[in-house]
């Protein structure tokens, strides 16, 4: 199976910052990476196809990008509502596999 | 609009059996690739099978051969049958609509609240 890693594995923000994400896949997969957000308690919510592409409805201030086995999630402006835990994850192979998580918390 | 609506899970004993329905609707159950895809407490996700259009299934190491999807077209519901459930098993369980169309590209687009499974003595 395709190993994610993500780092951090968690990381303080405030309202305004920038905040950058990263996801290491243990083999090259092109761009077949997506990412997702969750929320305590809920289900995650799709935000970005093929390593760059935004999802309809998510905020500009989401961007990703990356290709091989390095990619990022930012997020410019962080928001009140964008804290939360991220996830990538490889769509080049079944099973597709989950990076194990970042979570963006409030300084 | 599309929805996905969990059920069945519950408390369990070790080496129990549950199933676990996803009700779908606001599309065609019989043209999508649904997924299940599950979070144990405090943890990551894991993606644990997909049933096909054409019917054809896979899973996930970890449960191959005690789990089985399945899907009733005419209800519009997918199924997750657990047998030989271990504490190990113990998540909230998501169905997840593909966003392929004419093939799988296991990519979740939709996902149901989940349904919480407990295996415990």
């Amino acid at each position: 199976d395709i190993q994610m890693t993500q780092f951090p594995s968690s990381l303080s923000a405030s309202v305004g910052d920038r905040v950058t994400i990263a996801c290491r896949a243990s083999q090259s997969i092109s761009t077949y990476l997506n990412w997702y957000q969750q929320k305590p308690g809920k289900a995650p919510k799709f935000l970005i196809s093929s390593a760059s592409t935004l999802q309809s409805g998510v905020p500009s201030r989401f961007s990703g990008s990356g290709s091989g086995t390095l990619f990022t999630l930012t997020i410019d402006t962080l928001q009140p509502e964008d804290f939360a835990t991220y996830y990538c994850q490889q769509n080049f192979r079944t099973p597709q596999t989950f990076g194990q998580g970042t979570q963006v918390e409030i300084k | 609009e599309v929805q996905l609506v969990e059920s069945g899970g519950g408390l369990i004993h070790p080496g129990g059996s549950l199933r676990l329905s996803c009700a779908a609707s606001g599309f065609t159950l019989s043209t999508s690739y649904m997924t299940w895809v599950r979070q144990a407490p405090g943890k990551g996700l894991e993606w644990l099978s997909v049933i096909y259009r054409d019917g054809s299934t896979y899973y996930a190491e970890s449960v191959q051969g005690r789990f089985t999807i399945s899907r009733d077209n005419f209800r519009n519901t997918v199924y997750l049958q657990m047998n030989s459930l271990g504490a190990e098993d113990t998540a909230v369980y998501y169905c997840a609509r593909d966003r392929g169309g004419e093939s799988y590209w296991g990519i979740f687009e939709y996902w149901g609240q989940g349904t919480l499974v407990t295996v415990s003595s």
